[in-house]
């Protein structure tokens, strides 16, 4: 089974804070995602990445950036956080094919003060 | 702007009935449409996918998909109080690795 792994369940953190929201895969799989949910606002791209070191916007990357040095591993970065990041964060992962599906992290449900 | 459209609901069925979910896309190029299942609380979880025009069938749930009308839909069968649930419907975005997704319906089985 595919696994995608989030490291925090919940997170609560400050105004103005870095924050880091880290995501791991085991399938060896090309694409990573990183997606906000809202309520009434669905599912909305943040960032993605096709490979290693290679990431491109998604619908809403203010205040967002992420890194991507191992194939595994990709990080969601928010500079200096701020009430309006209060969300839940969804990682997810696919591989590049036409009809691959994506496959979700549990979530990490961020509260920022 | 490629979109995804679902109707919010909530869509009330009674339990045993059948559940119809549609969704209809912009993008006349998307090749592959996903259905994912969200509880309260928790992350999507893929119940379907569908890649060629008509029908394909899985347990009580089918897809169906219409290219030429821009729409799909998942119908679910001998409806369960546990099938209650968010039902996102996500489309393969042509020339791009995204997925965009619908903000969901809502469905409740009332027992």
């Amino acid at each position: 089974d595919v696994k995608v792994t989030q490291s925090s369940r919940y997170l609560v953190k400050r105004t103005g804070e870095k924050v880091f929201l880290e995501c791991v895969q085991d399938m060896d799989h090309e694409n990573m995602f990183w997606y906000r949910q809202d309520p009434g606002l669905g599912l909305r791209l943040i960032y993605f990445s096709y490979d290693v070191k290679m990431k491109e916007k998604g619908d809403i990357p203010e205040g967002y950036s992420v890194s991507r040095e191992k194939k595994e591993r990709f990080s969601l970065i928010l500079e200096s956080a701020s009430t309006n990041q209060t969300s839940m964060y969804l990682c997810a992962s696919s591989k590049q094919g036409v009809g691959e599906k994506l496959f979700f992290g549990s979530g990490t449900q961020l509260s920022v003060l | 702007q490629k979109e995804v459209e679902q109707n919010s609901g909530p869509l009330s069925v009674p339990e045993g009935a059948i559940a119809s979910l549609n969704c209809t896309y912009s993008d006349r190029g998307s090749q592959s449409f996903f259905w994912y299942r969200q509880y309260s609380g928790k992350s999507p979880e893929l119940i379907m996918f569908i890649y060629s025009n008509g029908d394909k069938e899985d347990g009580r749930f089918t897809a169906q998909l219409n290219k030429a009308s821009q729409y799909v839909s998942l119908l679910i069968r001998d409806s369960q109080p546990s099938d209650s649930a968010t039902y996102l419907c996500a489309v393969r975005a042509s020339g791009t690795y995204k997925y965009i997704f619908g903000t969901g319906t809502r469905l409740k089985v009332l027992a």
